[in-house]
């Protein structure tokens, strides 16, 4: 069965710190999806990455970074010099293709993350 | 591009009564998926619809069901509410089609209080 942990459940950093979401998933199948969403406090959640399970590069968009470890089951994000807007709840998913196209994704818990001014 | 659309906002039943939620995907999306989000259970996926046809189903109980019309739009409808049913629903919607799974864009959600 597919599952996702997100072991940090709340973090909480001064502005401008470096911050790290942890996140481990399990799954059998070889070809699967890893997404991050945002979650800000008005509920909606906001698409941040996409990951396939055959593409391990790194990923960097401005000050948000992914490492994709495929031999720890891990997808971990990164949050440099982080600011107080980045403050949500960050949720990482899975999602295995059942049917072409089809998608069903499976959350972990989510971490939610506060940035002190 | 407009986003995805969740009406209502804001909802509040009694035990016993029944529930419809409406979704509008993003213009050209055909795939359209509910979640539940609780404090306890996280959030659970629901229901895939694509093309009219419910492609996908999670681990909830047939008081759960949904539609998909013709121009994309879903409703969820909850018959026989219970307490436990207290949550945010997200609905969220892709192309839906391709062999790469398209990120899931979602509404702001349909927060939903039983009394």
């Amino acid at each position: 069965a597919q599952k996702v942990t997100q072991a940090q459940t709340e973090i909480s950093v001064v502005e401008k710190e470096d911050v790290t979401l942890d996140c481990v998933y399990e799954t059998r199948d070889t070809t699967y999806y890893l997404f991050w969403y945002k979650q800000p406090p008005s509920g909606e959640l906001v698409f941040l990455i996409r990951r396939n399970s055959f593409d391990e590069q790194n990923e960097i968009s401005g000050r948000y970074s992914w490492n994709f470890q495929k031999s720890t089951s891990s997808f971990n994000f990164t949050i440099t010099a982080s600011q107080v807007v980045d403050s949500a709840v960050y949720f990482c998913a899975l999602s295995e293709s059942i049917i072409q196209g089809a998608q069903k994704l499976v959350f972990g818990q989510g971490t939610r993350l506060t940035i002190n001014p | 591009k407009a986003g995805v659309t969740q009406t209502p906002r804001y909802l509040i039943k009694t035990r016993g009564q029944q529930v419809t939620l409406s979704c509008s995907p993003i213009s050209g999306h055909r795939s359209v998926s509910w979640y539940q989000q609780t404090p306890g259970q996280g959030l659970q996926f629901l229901f895939e619809y694509f093309s009219e046809t419910q492609r996908n189903k999670g681990n909830f109980p047939g008081r759960f069901s949904g539609r998909q019309f013709s121009n994309s739009r879903s409703e969820m409808n909850v018959s026989t509410l219970e307490l436990g049913d207290s949550a945010l629903y997200l609905c969220a919607s892709s192309e839906g089609t391709g062999l790469e799974n398209q990120p899931q864009h979602f509404g702001d959600g349909t927060r939903l209080s039983i009394l």
